[in-house]
């Protein structure tokens, strides 16, 4: 069973602070993902990674970078958060050129902005 | 560009009965994937299961099937002899890009009630 694992749970910021989300994946699969969920947006995506070194642009970028340091972990990482920013996060990886050709997500991380 | 769109907000069903969970698609590729997962109240999102465009059958993985409507762009989720545990907003997605360069473009969700 493919596992993805995030952290932190729960986390509760200060406007200005800045912010890591760190993601662990024991999948050996290529490609990363990190999404943001908020009603009546459903899941949008934030940036993603081919593989160890690389990450790209997703729909919403502005305000978050990224960092995948190894197959296994990538990073999103808030600078200077602000109380926009207060969502909830999940992670994903996924392995398009096998038969999974699926992604499998992380339990999602709850972010607060004071 | 690739659009997935799905038009009902909630569902509510009696436990027991089947029920048809509705998203049309937008693609311009020959060959595509189809994609539903649920998200239970815990917030967890699983994936269910997959429909290769290139495929004639429709999909089916225990009480999930899928309607394929190729010409009319439609990839219906049908859950039969649903269960209260089924109660969870449910996500359609279709794969844009190719290889590893591929992410997921998905609906904003359609969420479904199981009453006993």
């Amino acid at each position: 069973e493919a596992a993805v694992t995030q952290s932190p749970r729960n986390k509760v910021a200060v406007t200005g602070g800045k912010v890591t989300l760190s993601c662990n994946q024991t999948n050996n699969h290529n490609n990363m993902y990190w999404y943001r969920q908020d009603t009546g947006h459903g899941l949008r995506l934030i940036h993603y990674s081919y593989g160890a070194g690389s990450t790209e642009k997703g729909d919403i970028p502005d305000g978050y970078k990224a960092s995948r340091p190894s197959q296994e972990n990538f990073s999103l990482i808030l600078e200077l958060a602000t109380p926009s920013q207060t969502s909830v996060y999940f992670c994903a990886s996924g392995d398009w050129t096998t038969s999974q050709n699926t992604l499998y997500f992380g339990a999602g991380t709850r972010l607060s902005v004071l | 560009a690739q659009k997935v769109t799905q038009t009902q907000t909630s569902i509510s069903v009696m436990e027991k009965t089947t029920v048809t969970m509705d998203c049309v698609y937008e693609t311009q590729d020959s060959s595509y994937f189809l994609f539903w997962y649920k998200q239970t109240a815990s917030g967890e999102i699983v994936f269910l299961i997959r429909q290769d465009s290139y495929k004639k059958e429709n999909a089916t993985v225990g009480h999930y099937s899928l309607n394929f409507q190729k010409p009319k762009s439609s990839i219906g989720l049908i859950i039969t002899a649903t269960q209260i545990e089924d109660s969870a907003v449910y996500f359609c997605a279709m794969r844009e890009g190719v290889g590893d360069n591929s992410k997921l473009i998905w609906g904003l969700g359609t969420s479904l009630v199981v009453n006993p």
